[in-house]
């Protein structure tokens, strides 16, 4: 099993250009979730999945989406990246057990 | 609103040391509380889960405890080895199993 992957590693965007984040794992788990790490800082939640078609907001979703067509993909989207979306994503997947596997994270930089 | 802090925000020991990290939650009322180890460009790796019932889990020289009701955790690590340098992150799962994450401890073991 690969786990959880998460696609790009690291990307730089303009003020107001769009992309997408990939996440993928192939543990058949049902939840899936999104957060954010700013530099010396814990994790933040930006987007979670019960299953395919179902999402929820977290403590932190202005400025993303999220979609999840399949059990298998979660990807995260920002329309209009700000400066202060400047942060390490990680991607993170959990089965009925309580422990989140995670991926190795994106880093992007908005300038 | 769920509050995680951990001290202290960074810990320098000689190789060898036992050494305890803190984390303290502002509400009661959790499922759990997880231990992850971050280490730098990577993702996290959950080390510990505690569920709310139990007072303690062990996993090699790892113990972890929880005081739920005075809002507690410690990480004691036993025997401190080089190899143990990363940052430990604790976090605790509420409503939905969704993620309260402090900030972390930055731990360095040197030989």
């Amino acid at each position: 099993n690969a786990g959880v992957t998460q696609t790009p590693k690291f990307r730089i965007l303009k003020i107001g250009q769009s992309m997408t984040l990939q996440c993928t794992q192939d543990m058949n788990h049902n939840y899936m979730y999104w957060y954010r790490q700013d530099p010396g800082m814990g994790l933040k939640l930006i987007y979670y999945s019960v299953g395919a078609g179902i999402t929820d907001k977290g403590e932190v979703p202005n400025g993303y989406n999220v979609s999840r067509s399949t059990t298998e993909d979660f990807p995260l989207r920002l329309e209009l990246a700000a400066p202060s979306q400047t942060s390490v994503y990680f991607c993170a997947s959990r089965a009925y057990t309580d422990t989140q596997y995670f991926g190795p994270g994106t880093r992007l930089t908005v300038l | 609103k769920q509050e995680v802090t951990q001290i202290p925000a960074a810990l320098s020991v000689p190789e060898g040391e036992n050494l305890v990290l803190n984390c303290s939650f502002t509400d009661s009322a959790i499922y759990n509380l997880q231990w992850f180890r971050q280490d730098p460009g990577k993702g996290l790796t959950s080390l510990l889960l505690i569920q709310s019932s139990q007072r303690e889990q062990t996993s090699g020289r790892l113990n972890a405890s929880l005081d739920k009701s005075s809002g507690r955790s410690t990480l004691y690590i036993a025997a401190s080895q080089p190899g143990d340098s990363a940052t430990y992150l604790c976090a605790v799962s509420g409503a939905g199993n969704m993620l309260t994450f402090g900030g972390g401890t930055r731990l360095m073991v040197k030989p």
